[in-house]
């Protein structure tokens, strides 16, 4: 049974950077895309973008200025940062698995338990 | 992007109820549409996938049809654990994601 588990995020400041990780359990890590969807307050869901073991990234055209991603296969973690954070990235952040490497689509099936970040002077 | 619009955004029904939500997107995105149910404070869950088939473990009172642009998701009796908020979303291209759907106590 795969689960995902996340941390990071919390409190932040204008302009400081976000930093979430997200461990993978019970199942193949270099299989699959792992993305990063958030969701402001009482709003709806947003793509962020998702990566692979071997790193390869696809992200949100609005965000993809901001985004640094990795992964560390050794660990079954990817983890993400967003920079330069205004309360406009205020939201639950969520990690998710999603489609398989090789293939064109998917839905997100597997989900973290998600994370706040609240960004505020 | 392809933009994804759900009708009704707030729904209110009562247990038993017969209870359909509408998703249309932007242009057409085939099959590749998903539902998903999240609760207060939860992650969302995935429920049906290829828009009209069953995830694994859904209750078979859930059911999805359509394909092209315009989706629907079908509650045939509403149980106490389904009011919850529902939402739609195309993986055609990159992910997009519908506003959202509250089914309320009536």
């Amino acid at each position: 049974q795969v689960q995902l588990q996340q941390w990071g995020a919390g409190l932040l400041k204008p302009s400081e950077t976000l930093s979430l990780t997200c461990a993978v359990y019970g199942g193949s890590f270099s299989d699959y895309y792992w993305s990063w969807i958030r969701q402001p307050p009482g709003k709806g869901l947003e793509w962020i973008g998702e990566v692979n073991h071997s790193g390869g990234t696809h992200y949100n055209s609005s965000l993809k200025s901001r985004l640094i991603t990795s992964v560390d296969t050794s660990r079954n973690q990817f983890s993400l940062k967003l920079t330069s954070m205004t309360a406009a990235d205020t939201a639950v952040y969520y990690c998710a698995r999603g489609r398989k490497v090789g293939a064109a689509r998917a839905p997100f099936d597997i989900w973290g338990q998600g994370t706040m970040a609240t960004v505020s002077s | 992007d392809i933009q994804m619009t759900q009708s009704p955004s707030t729904l209110s029904a009562s247990v038993g109820d017969r209870v359909t939500i509408t998703c249309r997107a932007s242009q057409n995105i085939n099959s590749w549409l998903a539902w998903y149910q999240q609760k207060p404070g939860k992650a969302p869950k995935l429920l049906i996938y290829e828009a009209s088939n069953l995830e694994t473990g859904v209750p078979s009172s859930f059911s999805g049809s359509g394909s092209g642009t315009e989706f629907t998701l079908t509650i045939s009796s509403l149980q106490p654990d389904d009011f919850a908020t529902y939402y739609c979303q195309q993986y055609n291209s990159y992910p997009t994601f519908g506003q959202g759907s509250k089914v309320e106590i009536k």
